[in-house]
């Protein structure tokens, strides 16, 4: 079945790299994506990438797909305050289903 | 450009009505999908509007229903609410149906009593 997993807690303090990690089971996965939510608002895209392309760099987000063992991760470098958040990841499978992970709820210390 | 809005922000229902959430899409989509957030979890699809058609949902049972309009605005509808219908219910609009990339209203945050 379709499943989207994510570990739920992660802390880094101010100025280092976060990385969030995911692993999908679904391999006709077709687009996966990263998003952040804050409290009490809806879910911001951050970025996403193709199934077919192994790294995505965006400004301070990386995005790196293993294809072969169904696992993505997201690079934050230079994490600030302002980065915490939950991140979730979703995959684009069937043609019109997009399946979220849990959300992995990012705490940056000062 | 105008993003996704959705109305109302916050309702307070108890067991057993019905409720309407609305959602207006981004200028240019033609595609709404909804999506129920449990507290603590990830949004979970409901199902997906393209060009007033129903096209594809998700593990959810006939009491969630929904309309798309010809402006491609959208409304879910619940029936017979339970308490376990509480939740961030979200909307999201893109331009096809397929891959395109969603981008997501603030929300309808919904709690039965």
């Amino acid at each position: 079945g379709e499943d989207v997993e994510q570990s739920l807690f992660l802390s880094v303090r101010e100025g280092d790299s976060s990385v969030i990690n995911c692993t999908y089971t679904d391999s006709s996965s077709t687009y996966l994506y990263w998003y952040k939510q804050e409290p009490g608002a809806g879910l911001q895209l951050l970025t996403y990438i193709f199934s077919n392309m192994d790294m995505k760099q965006d400004q301070r987000l990386t995005v790196l797909l293993n294809k072969k063992d169904k696992h993505l991760s997201l690079r934050i470098a230079d994490t600030q305050t302002g980065d915490s958040a939950i991140y979730f990841c979703a995959e684009t499978t069937g043609g019109f289903k997009t399946i979220f992970g849990a959300g992995t709820r990012l705490f940056v210390k000062a | 450009e105008t993003g996704v809005t959705q109305s109302p922000t916050h309702l307070i229902k108890t067991r057993g009505q019905q409720v309407t959430l609305r959602c207006s899409s981004q200028s240019g989509h033609n595609t709404v999908s909804w999506y129920q957030q449990a507290l603590g979890q990830g949004p979970q699809f409901i199902f997906q509007y393209y060009r007033e058609e129903e096209n594809g949902r998700g593990n959810f049972p006939p009491r969630f229903s929904g309309l798309q309009f010809p402006n491609y605005s959208s409304e879910l509808d619940v029936n017979a609410l339970e308490l376990d219908d509480s939740a961030l219910y979200l909307c999201a609009s893109s331009s096809s149906f397929g891959t395109d990339t969603q981008y997501f209203g603030p929300g309808t945050r919904l709690t039965v009593l």
